[in-house]
């Protein structure tokens, strides 16, 4: 069974801090990886895509890896602002279907 | 900027009645997603579409649940009878394509809750 999952399921942190966000998936034959963010009660926003064939992507002060060999992905989020909690959702894409992580809910506190 | 349309924002509704919801995609997207959102956990998908075709509904109860999308553009997603377990955020999604790098875009998702 293709199960994402997400570690920690929480995180409060201090504004400035760097911090990383976990997710582990248990078949690598992925196509793609997506991280998500998740303001409550809304939708979600794409952050970073990562295809299959790459190490990793960045955006402004995101960076994202992925080891398929591992079965693992970082999100990793510097300088981290109070604008910057939310909810963040790993997605890894298997043919066209898409298996999301249930999240890790960041805190960043001012 | 363009964006996934849904409506309604939040529906309380009794048990055993009828629900819907109503999703308008980004113009020019041919695959339109429904997911269920239970709180604490993540999205799951319902049924994909692909044009006015269903291309997944594996993970759609169908004996209560139904989606359409008629013309290939909106889609209505159904619920009858509803039971306390249904109560979720039922989110919709759509995509120039399929996945494989195409960016998805969701709305702001319905809340629903069932008592």
């Amino acid at each position: 069974k293709q199960e994402v999952t997400q570690i920690p399921a929480a995180l409060s942190v201090p504004e400035g801090e760097n911090l990383v966000l976990n997710c582990s998936f248990t078949d690598s034959a992925i196509y793609n990886l997506q991280w998500f963010r998740q303001d409550p009660g809304k939708g979600l926003t794409s952050l970073l895509l990562i295809q299959s064939s790459q190490r990793e992507q960045t955006s402004g002060r995101l960076n994202a890896s992925l080891d398929k060999s591992s079965g693992r992905s970082t999100l990793y989020i510097a300088a981290s602002q109070p604008g910057d909690s939310a909810t963040y959702l790993c997605a890894v894409e298997y043919g066209n279907k898409l298996v999301f992580g249930a999240g890790t809910i960041l805190r960043v506190k001012s | 900027e363009a964006e996934v349309a849904q409506s309604p924002r939040y529906k309380i509704t009794e048990k055993s009645q009828a629900v819907a919801f109503w999703c308008d995609p980004i113009s020019g997207h041919a695959t339109l997603y429904w997911y269920r959102q239970i709180l604490g956990q993540g999205p799951e998908l319902l049924v994909q579409f692909q044009d006015e075709s269903v291309v997944d509904d594996s993970q759609l109860p169908k004996d209560r649940f139904s989606a359409e999308r008629l013309k290939g553009v909106d889609s209505t997603l159904k619920i009858q009878p509803a039971e306390l377990g249904d109560s979720a955020m039922y989110l919709c999604a759509s995509s120039f394509t399929g996945f494989s790098g195409n960016t998805i875009y969701f709305g702001e998702g319905s809340w629903l809750t069932v008592v």
